[in-house]
C-alpha cells in the first residue's frame, strides 16, 4: 500500500521569504500523480499544484513550485515570496494512475502547518 | 462549471442520535465520490468512495455508512453516533479515472464540523 509522509508538522516563514515543505512517499507503482493541497482556516481544501510522475519537468504555478525526485520518492513544495495569505495547512497527496476500483483515491500525508510572519 | 455542495456546515449531536450528511455535485456526470474525515493532527482519512450509483466501498471499519442514491448525491449516515465520530467531514469528487482523462485531482466541499456530545 502507498503511504505519504510529511515530516514537518509546523513551519514558519517571514513574509516575502521562501519556504520549502517536505513530502516523501512510498509506492511500488511507476505511474502516479502527486498533489499539494492547501487548507486555510476556512477548512476549504484548495489544489495548489499537481505533478505527473511520468514528467521529468517540475511543475510550477506562479509562486509555487515543486522539486520532484522520483528515484528518491520525494516531492517538496517551494513557496516563493511568501504572503500572509499563504498561511494554512498544506497536505501532500498521492494518486495511482490506474483506472479501476480504488485507484482514483487520494492518499494524504498528515499535513504541515505553515505560519507566515509579517 | 462544476460545483460541490455539502451541508450542514456545523452539527452538534448527542451520543446515540442518528446522522445524515449530504453532498451533491453539479456540472458533471458519473463522478467518483468520496467521504473523508479529518481528525485533529491526523490528516485526511478516506472513509468511503463510490464509482457509481449504489456502489459503495468502505476503507475503514466504523460506525458510519454511505449511500449514493443518485449519480451526483452522496450521503454519510450513522444510526447511533459515538463520541469518537466527532471530527471534520469532507466530501469530494473527481473525474472517473479512464484512459485519456487528464483531470486527476479531487475537488472538495466546504466540510462539516461534527461534534458529538
Amino acid at each position: 500500500a502507498q503511504t505519504v509522509t510529511q515530516s514537518q508538522p509546523e513551519m514558519s516563514v517571514q513574509e516575502a521569504e521562501t519556504v520549502t515543505l517536505s513530502c516523501t512517499y512510498d509506492t511500488s507503482e511507476s505511474d502516479y500523480y502527486l498533489f499539494w493541497y492547501k487548507q486555510p482556516p476556512s477548512r476549504q481544501m484548495i489544489l495548489v499544484i499537481r505533478q505527473e510522475a511520468y514528467k521529468q519537468q517540475n511543475a510550477t504555478e506562479n509562486r509555487f513550485s515543486v522539486n520532484f525526485q522520483k528515484a528518491a520518492k520525494s516531492f517538496s513544495l517551494k513557496i516563493s515570496d511568501s504572503q500572509l495569505g499563504d498561511a494554512a495547512m498544506y497536505f501532500c497527496a498521492y494518486r495511482s494512475a490506474g483506472y479501476g476500483g480504488s485507484q482514483g483515491n487520494l492518499i494524504f500525508g498528515k499535513g504541515t502547518k505553515l505560519s507566515v510572519k509579517p | 462549471s462544476q460545483t460541490i455542495h455539502q451541508w450542514p456546515a456545523t452539527l452538534v449531536q448527542p451520543v446515540g442520535s442518528p446522522l445524515s450528511l449530504e453532498c451533491t455535485v453539479e456540472g458533471t456526470s458519473n463522478p467518483n465520490l468520496y467521504w473523508y474525515r479529518q481528525a485533529a493532527g491526523r490528516g485526511l482519512q478516506l472513509l468511503f468512495y463510490s464509482v457509481g450509483i449504489g456502489q459503495i466501498s468502505s476503507e475503514v471499519p466504523q460506525n458510519l455508512s454511505a449511500s449514493r442514491p443518485q449519480d451526483r448525491q452522496f450521503i454519510l449516515s450513522s444510526k447511533k453516533l459515538l463520541l469518537s465520530d466527532s471530527g471534520f467531514y469532507l466530501c469530494a469528487w473527481s473525474v472517473r479515472p479512464r484512459l485519456g482523462v487528464l483531470n486527476t485531482e479531487a475537488f472538495f466541499g466546504q466540510g462539516t464540523r461534527l461534534t458529538v456530545v
